[in-house]
């Protein structure tokens, strides 16, 4: 089964820095990858995803990922945080069941990303 | 608008009382999503339905009960054998078109909590 390691479960940065939030899988064949964001008591929405080409995905609000097969990472940036940028980030990887044909996402334990002023 | 709508937004359980929440969608997704949501513990799927009146379960699926009687409709019933049943619960849906790359997306939630 595939699986999502999201390192640091909470990330603190100053409003206006570098945002880097970690994120590994493990699978055997090629992954679809997907980063959420979650707001307090709301559901999740999709930031970005990665399925083939381009390695570097560019999603909503200035964010973006980088997939590198060598390391099996999707680490998610952003240039400049924003207040508005606090909020949980799910990291995600597909999946099919054994002997199904199913579309399933498994999702990493979450980030929770503080900006302060 | 197109969306997922889940009722309600809280919903308090009795001691062996079945309660059940409502997810309904209007994006004409043949694919519905139910999962839990606990602190620290990201998001685990529960039951998924590909199609109306067919359903499998997920990770998670012991104490819960679902049904898919309408394309729009994927209610969970929360049972008594849901021994700890407090949590977020957040409904999904995605088109379904037999690829890998299809996005899910997620209603506002519904939070359970036990009485």
């Amino acid at each position: 089964a595939q699986s999502v390691t999201q390192l640091g479960s909470h990330v603190s940065v100053s409003e206006g820095a570098l945002v880097l939030l970690r994120c590994n899988y493990s699978s055997s064949v090629p992954p679809y990858l997907f980063w959420y964001v979650q707001y307090p008591n709301q559901g999740l929405q999709l930031l970005l995803k990665y399925t083939t080409g381009a390695t570097l995905v560019k999603g909503i609000n200035g964010f973006e990922a980088e997939f590198k097969k060598s390391e099996t990472s999707f680490h998610l940036t952003k240039p400049s945080a924003h207040m508005s940028d606090a909020a949980e980030y799910f990291c995600a990887v597909s999946e099919t069941p054994r002997g199904g044909s199913n579309y399933k996402l498994t999702f990493g334990k979450g980030t929770l990303l503080t900006v302060n002023p | 608008d197109g969306g997922i709508t889940q009722s309600p937004k809280y919903l308090f359980r009795k001691e062996g009382q079945n309660v059940t929440l409502s997810c309904e969608q209007n994006l004409n997704h043949d694919a519905m999503y139910w999962y839990r949501q606990d602190p620290g513990q990201g998001l685990r799927l529960i039951y998924y339905s590909q199609i109306v009146n067919d359903f499998q379960k997920g990770d998670i699926a012991e104490g819960y009960s679902v049904s898919r009687e309408k394309k729009e409709s994927f209610p969970l019933t929360v049972t008594s054998a849901q021994k700890n049943p407090t949590a977020f619960y957040l409904c999904a849906s995605s088109i379904q078109s037999g690829t890998f790359q299809e996005t899910q997306y997620f209603g506002p939630g519904t939070r359970l909590l036990v009485l």
